[in-house]
């Protein structure tokens, strides 16, 4: 069964360096989107992307972050400065056509030190 | 805004006994409702879904019936196992936009043997 993968599983990085998470969607999927959880705590919509494009974003959502799909096949969230509050784990999903429902990928565990 | 609600955890049963965890919501317009489950050191995993009033979703022995008169989605399963020992996060998808899920805060569910 296909699934959506992410790499990588866990990061751990410097405050104020930037991070780089990835994703490959499933692959005839359209709509692509990234939560994040901080521990312990609820899942919260960061951002949704269609046709190259973001459709939705949050107010966690701020300059700090982008989404991008370089080549057709992987989805990535770019932190450009990281903070300590950024420390959760970040996860990818994607859905079809008719967005019903949103396949998430296993997460990616950020730690901000 | 569109929310939901669930009961706090953590949920602690016997093996073999019989689980409810109550979910409501508020949504303008007719959402779609989730559950998703979270292992241990895993990711989400859509558990089940309804899209329309009355609708049942139903896996893995696991139900629950989309009441649009009490706003509800509550998970119910007859006999629980150790194996369902995770956190189930209730979630709804708005219509309109690009369905962004907002979840619950998610139960933890302990069953012990």
């Amino acid at each position: 069964e296909p699934e959506v993968t992410q790499t990588p599983s866990h990061q751990v990085t410097q405050m104020g360096q930037e991070v780089i998470l990835r994703c490959v969607p499933i692959s005839n999927h359209l709509y692509f989107y990234w939560y994040r959880q901080i521990l312990g705590q609820k899942v919260e919509f960061l951002v949704s992307f269609y046709n190259n494009e973001i459709s939705e974003k949050s107010e966690i959502f701020d300059d700090q972050f982008s989404v991008e799909r370089p080549d057709g096949s992987n989805f990535t969230l770019k932190i450009r400065s990281t903070k300590l509050e950024d420390s959760a784990m970040y996860f990818c999903a994607s859905s079809e056509w008719d967005q019903e429902t949103q396949y998430f990928g296993p997460g990616t565990r950020l730690l901000v030190l | 805004g569109d929310s939901v609600t669930q009961m706090e955890g953590p949920v602690t049963l016997s093996e073999e006994a019989f689980l409810t965890i109550n979910c409501t919501y508020t949504a303008t317009g007719y959402p779609s409702l989730f559950w998703y489950v979270q292992y241990p050191g895993e990711g989400l995993q859509l558990l089940l879904k309804a899209t329309k009033a009355d609708d049942k979703g139903s896996n893995k022995g696991f139900e629950a019936t989309y009441r649009k008169e009490t706003t509800s989605f509550h998970l119910e399963k007859g006999s629980v196992q150790v194996s369902d020992s995770a956190v189930y996060f209730c979630a709804l998808s708005s219509s309109g936009g690009y369905n962004k899920l907002i979840f619950g805060a998610g139960t933890r569910l302990a069953v012990h043997p």
